[in-house]
């Protein structure tokens, strides 16, 4: 199994629909993280938390929400979801103050189309 | 805020050749670490190599190599040898080392072998 497993790896749907997105992590890593991949932009980050309490807003968090359940799961929530919102989303892992800190672990990617 | 760039869209090689991929970045602060990552058509997101700012040698991973010019804030990735594998989009990314590993992307390079 992966070590960073995001569901559902493909979606479509509808412009005013709530989605989503999920990801669970088996590397017992305290941090994690949501970002969004388009097309000449990179990778940029919605949210991330360093721990079950501890929720932070990225640079693009508007229209987004997240939710940090356990140490393994962060699960990323579009309210109403809208077609500028279609794209790559990946959650990542990083150990925090260990070696190989700084070091990320991505999941395989969540893509989103929003029609 | 850091910023990274890479201004190269887009390059090609010949199998077996080299080729270089540039990144610059800005930042402030003194201790960061940089990273090239690898995202296959597969979408996975793998770590190619990382760099860490108070290292004055450069990193190198097996074919893959790094320039890291300090004062120039210049980042770039060598590939020797290259192989058909290695086709890819190529992201350069930087993460502070100030108990903060967010990581600021670049928006990539896509790099072509050709046979």
């Amino acid at each position: 199994d992966a070590d960073v497993t995001q569901t559902p790896r493909n979606r479509i749907t509808k412009t005013g629909k709530r989605i989503m997105l999920e990801c669970s992590q088996t590397k017992g890593h305290d941090r994690m993280y949501w970002y969004r991949q388009d097309p000449g932009l990179g990778l940029r980050l919605i949210y991330y938390s360093f721990d079950v309490k501890d929720i932070n807003k990225g640079e693009i968090s508007d229209g987004y929400s997240v939710s940090r359940q356990a140490q393994a799961k962060f699960s990323l929530s579009l309210e109403s979801a809208i077609p500028n919102q279609t794209a790559l989303y990946f959650c990542a892992t990083s150990p925090g103050f260990q070696t190989g800190a700084n070091v990320l672990t991505f999941g395989a990617g969540s893509r989103l189309t929003v029609l | 805020a850091q910023t990274v760039t890479q201004s190269q869209p887009e390059m090609s090689v010949q199998e077996a050749e080299t080729v270089t991929l540039s990144c610059t970045y800005d930042t402030s602060e003194s201790d960061y670490y940089l990273f090239w990552y690898k995202q296959p058509p597969s979408r996975q997101m793998i770590l190619v190599i990382r760099q860490e700012a108070y290292k004055q040698q450069n990193a190198t991973e097996n074919r893959f190599s790094v320039n890291f010019q300090k004062a120039a804030k210049s980042f770039s990735l060598k590939i020797s040898d290259s192989q058909l594998g290695d086709a890819a989009m190529y992201f350069c990314a930087y993460s502070s080392n100030f108990g903060n590993e967010k990581l600021t992307f670049g928006t990539g390079t896509r790099l072509t072998i050709i046979p």
